[in-house]
C-alpha cells in the first residue's frame, strides 16, 4: 500500500496555545484515519478517528479535519498542556489493507 | 479497564538465541495485530489474526519469525536465531473488528547483544 506521510517532524508550542499537526496521505482509496499519541517508552494511544464520509470530528480538546480533495488530515489540540508533549502519528486504512503509519511529529510544549 | 498487555517489557539476548513474546488483547477483541517499531519511525505492520486464524503477513516477517494465537485469545511472537537487525520495539494491538480503532500495548523492547 502507499504510505502516509507528515509535513513537519517537530513542533514546539507555548503552553496554552493551540497546536496543529498535519498529515498528508497518498492513497485516494483510504477511507478511515486514526490519530495516535505515543509517549516515550509506551505504545501508541488512540486519540481520535475519522471516516471518509466526514470532514470534521471533535473530541475532548482535539479536533480532526479531513480534506479529501487534497488528501490532507490535521489534528488540532486546544489549549496545549505539558502532558500533550509526545510523538503524534496519523495512520490510515484502505479497504482491507493493514494500518499504515507515518513517521510521526514530535510535539514539545514550552511552559 | 484492562487494556492490551505485553510481556516481557524488555528482553536482552545474545545474537543467535530464540525469543518469545506474549500479547494478551482486550478480551472482547477478535482481531490481534503485531507491529515492529524502530527509533524515530512509525510502527510497521508484521501480521494479524482474526480469532485464531493468521490472515496476513508482511514481507517484513521473515522465516525466522512465527506468530500464533492458539485459542483466539492471547498471541505469541517467536523470533528464532535472532540477529542485530531484530533489535526493535515489538507492539501488539487489538480491535473489535476491521475498521475499528486498534488499541496498543506498551510493547516489548528487544535488544540483541
Amino acid at each position: 500500500g502507499e504510505s502516509v506521510g507528515l509535513h513537519l517532524p517537530t513542533l514546539s508550542v507555548q503552553e496554552g496555545d493551540n497546536s496543529i499537526i498535519n498529515c498528508a496521505y497518498s492513497n485516494s482509496a483510504s477511507d478511515y484515519f486514526i490519530w495516535y499519541k505515543q509517549e516515550s517508552g509506551k505504545g501508541p494511544q488512540f486519540i481520535i478517528d475519522i471516516r471518509s464520509n466526514m470532514d470534521k470530528r471533535q473530541g475532548q480538546r482535539v479536533t480532526v479535519l479531513l480534506n479529501k480533495t487534497v488528501k490532507h488530515l490535521s489534528l488540532q489540540i486546544a489549549a496545549t498542556q505539558p502532558g500533550d508533549s509526545a510523538v503524534y502519528f496519523c495512520a490510515d486504512y484502505s479497504g482491507n489493507t493493514p494500518l499504515v503509519f507515518g513517521k510521526g511529529t514530535r510535539l514539545s510544549v514550552i511552559a | 479497564d484492562t487494556g492490551v498487555s505485553q510481556n516481557p517489557r524488555h528482553k536482552i539476548t545474545k545474537r543467535g538465541q530464540n525469543v518469545t513474546f506474549r500479547c494478551d488483547p482486550i478480551s472482547e477483541h477478535n482481531r490481534l495485530y503485531w507491529y515492529r517499531q524502530t527509533l524515530g519511525q512509525g510502527p510497521e505492520f508484521l501480521t494479524y489474526f482474526q480469532n485464531e486464524a493468521q490472515l496476513e503477513k508482511s514481507r517484513l516477517l521473515s522465516d525466522r519469525f512465527s506468530a500464533e494465537r492458539p485459542k483466539g485469545s492471547f498471541s505469541t511472537l517467536e523470533i528464532q536465531r535472532t540477529e542485530q537487525g531484530d533489535s526493535a520495539m515489538y507492539l501488539c494491538a487489538s480491535s473489535f473488528a476491521f475498521n475499528q480503532p486498534q488499541h496498543f500495548g506498551d510493547g516489548t523492547r528487544l535488544s540483541i547483544l
